[in-house]
C-alpha cells in the first residue's frame, strides 16, 4: 500500500529563518497532498494543500512544491515566527472511493526567538 | 477552528470494555473519516462513512466499527478494548463535490486503556 516518508523528524530554526520539510510517497496514483499543523492537545489543522495538476502553491509565508516524477513534495515556511512551532504532518491521498489520507510521521518544528 | 466537534474529550477504560466515540461534522459536509493517532505518530486511517455506509477501511480489526446518521454525524465503536488502543481518535469531515478529499479534523478524543 501507500507509504509516506517525512524528513526531518525534528527541526529547530531561529525566528525569521526559513524551514523546509520534505516528504516522499510511494503510490504514483496519489493525486492530493495536504499539510497539517498540530499543536499540543489539538487536532491537525489544514494549512495548505496541493493537487497533482499543480507544481507549486503559495499562501502568504507558506508554500508547497510537488515533483510528481520524483514522487516528492515539500513544505516551505518563510520568516518563521515562534507561533509556527508545532508538529507538521504531510499526507497523500489515494485515488479511489475513500480518499483516505496516508500520513507521514511528522516533523516537530521549533522556532527559537 | 473547524466546525468538527468530538465527544468526549478524554476517556479512561479498562481492558475488555467497549467504548463509543462521537463526532459531529462541519456544516455542509457529508463524509466522515476516523483516524487513530498513537503518541508521536501520524494519524492512521480507520474507516470512512459516506451516505450512512462504510466507504473504505484501513488495517483495523472488526472490533472497530462505526455508524453515520442522517444528519452526517458519526460514531466510532471499539469492542474488547486492548492496551494498544490507547491513542487520540480523530474525526475528519469532508465537503461534497470536487473538494471531497479535503478533510477537516476535530480536536480528538484521547482514550486511555488500563
Amino acid at each position: 500500500g501507500e507509504n509516506v516518508e517525512q524528513h526531518p523528524s525534528t527541526l529547530s530554526v531561529q525566528e525569521g529563518d526559513s524551514a523546509v520539510i520534505k516528504c516522499t510517497y510511494s503510490d504514483s496514483a496519489s493525486n492530493y497532498f495536504p499539510w497539517y499543523k498540530q499543536e499540543l492537545g489539538k487536532g491537525p489543522q489544514l494549512i495548505i494543500d496541493i493537487r497533482s495538476n499543480v507544481g507549486e502553491k503559495k499562501d502568504q509565508r507558506i508554500a508547497v512544491t510537488l515533483n510528481k516524477t520524483a514522487k516528492h513534495f515539500s513544505l516551505h515556511i518563510t520568516e518563521t515566527q515562534p507561533e509556527d512551532s508545532a508538529v507538521y504532518f504531510c499526507a497523500a491521498s489515494l485515488q479511489g472511493g475513500s480518499e483516505k489520507l496516508v500520513f507521514g510521521k511528522g516533523t516537530k518544528l521549533t522556532v527559537n526567538p | 477552528e473547524t466546525g468538527v466537534t468530538q465527544s468526549p474529550t478524554h476517556l479512561i477504560k479498562t481492558r475488555g470494555q467497549q467504548v463509543t466515540l462521537r463526532c459531529s461534522s462541519q456544516s455542509g459536509h457529508n463524509t466522515v473519516s476516523w483516524y487513530q493517532q498513537a503518541l508521536g505518530q501520524g494519524p492512521q486511517f480507520i474507516f470512512q462513512y459516506y451516505r450512512e455506509e462504510e466507504n473504505g477501511r484501513g488495517n483495523f480489526p472488526p472490533r472497530f466499527s462505526g455508524l453515520q446518521f442522517p444528519n452526517y454525524s458519526s460514531e466510532l465503536n471499539v469492542n474488547a478494548l486492548e492496551l494498544d488502543d490507547s491513542a487520540l481518535y480523530l474525526c475528519a469531515s469532508s465537503p461534497k463535490g470536487l473538494l471531497k478529499e479535503t478533510q477537516y479534523f476535530g480536536p480528538g478524543t484521547r482514550l486511555l486503556v488500563l
